[in-house]
C-alpha cells in the first residue's frame, strides 16, 4: 500500500498542451517535494512546498501544496518533449516516502 | 563539487549469492538514505541514517537486507542470498541538514540483477 498516491500513473500529451499530475495522501505532511527522474539517473528536486496552500512557480511548473498539508499537484504550462520523465512526490514523515510517480511522455 | 556516488553501476549475480552495494555521500552530509525501485516504479524505502543516532531500519524487506555507515560516511547496502526478486536499482542519497525536508541528493544507483 502506498502511502502517497500519484495520478495519472502515465500520461502521453503533445508538445504545448497543459497537463495537471496530483499526489495525495490520507495523511498529513510536514513538508512535501517534488522531484523528476530520467532514464538512468537518481531523481532531483524540483521543489519544496511547507505551509498549507502554498504555491510555487518554476517556470512552466506550478506546485500547489492543499490547505490541509495532505495533497499536491503540479501544473506544466505548454508541456515540451524535455518535460519528459518520472515525476515524484515526497513526503516528510519520520524520514522521506515518495510515491510511485507520473511517467509523463511528452511528444514533439 | 563531486555528487554522491554509487558503486558498482551494474551489478549481475546468481541467485543464493551475497552482494554488496556502495554509496559514497557528499562531503558533509549528515543523512543518508537507501531506496529501491523496481522497472518502471516508484521508490521504495529501506533505509535512514542520520547522523549517530540509530538507523531507521523500518524499509528493509526481510533480515537478508543490512546496511551500514562508517564513520558517518560510506555507506554499504549488503544484501545475503540474494533472490530473483531483489533484482532493481538501488539508489542512494544523502542530505545536508538534519531537517527532514532538506533536499535529496541522489546517486546514479546500481542496477542489480539476480539471475
Amino acid at each position: 500500500t502506498q502511502l502517497l498516491e500519484q495520478s495519472p500513473q502515465f500520461l502521453s500529451i503533445q508538445e504545448g498542451e497543459n497537463l495537471t499530475v496530483y499526489c495525495n495522501s490520507s495523511s498529513v505532511f510536514s513538508s512535501l517535494q517534488w522531484y523528476r527522474q530520467e532514464p538512468g539517473e537518481g531523481p532531483v528536486l524540483l521543489v519544496t512546498v511547507v505551509t498549507g496552500g502554498e504555491v510555487k512557480k518554476l517556470k512552466r511548473l506550478t506546485f500547489q501544496f492543499g490547505d490541509a498539508r495532505k495533497d499536491s499537484s503540479l501544473h506544466i504550462t505548454a508541456a515540451q518533449p524535455g518535460d519528459t520523465g518520472l515525476y515524484l512526490c515526497a513526503g516528510v514523515y519520520n524520514d522521506m516516502r515518495f510515491g510511485a510517480g507520473t511517467r509523463l511522455t511528452v511528444k514533439p | 563539487g563531486a555528487g554522491v556516488s554509487q558503486s558498482p553501476s551494474n551489478k549481475v549475480t546468481e541467485k543464493g549469492k551475497d552482494v554488496e552495494l556502495r554509496c559514497d555521500p557528499i562531503s558533509g552530509h549528515t543523512a543518508l538514505y537507501w531506496y529501491r525501485q523496481s522497472l518502471g516504479q516508484g521508490l521504495e524505502f529501506l533505509i535512514y541514517f542520520q547522523g549517530n543516532s540509530a538507523p531507521d531500519k523500518s524499509g528493509l524487506p526481510s533480515d537478508r537486507f543490512s546496511a551500514e555507515r562508517t564513520g558517518g560516511s560510506v555507506s554499504t547496502l549488503t544484501i545475503q542470498r540474494t533472490q530473483q526478486e531483489d533484482s532493481a536499482v538501488y539508489l542512494c542519497a544523502s542530505s545536508l541538514s538534519s531537517v527532514l525536508n532538506s533536499p535529496l541528493h541522489f546517486g546514479n544507483g546500481t542496477r542489480l540483477t539476480v539471475t
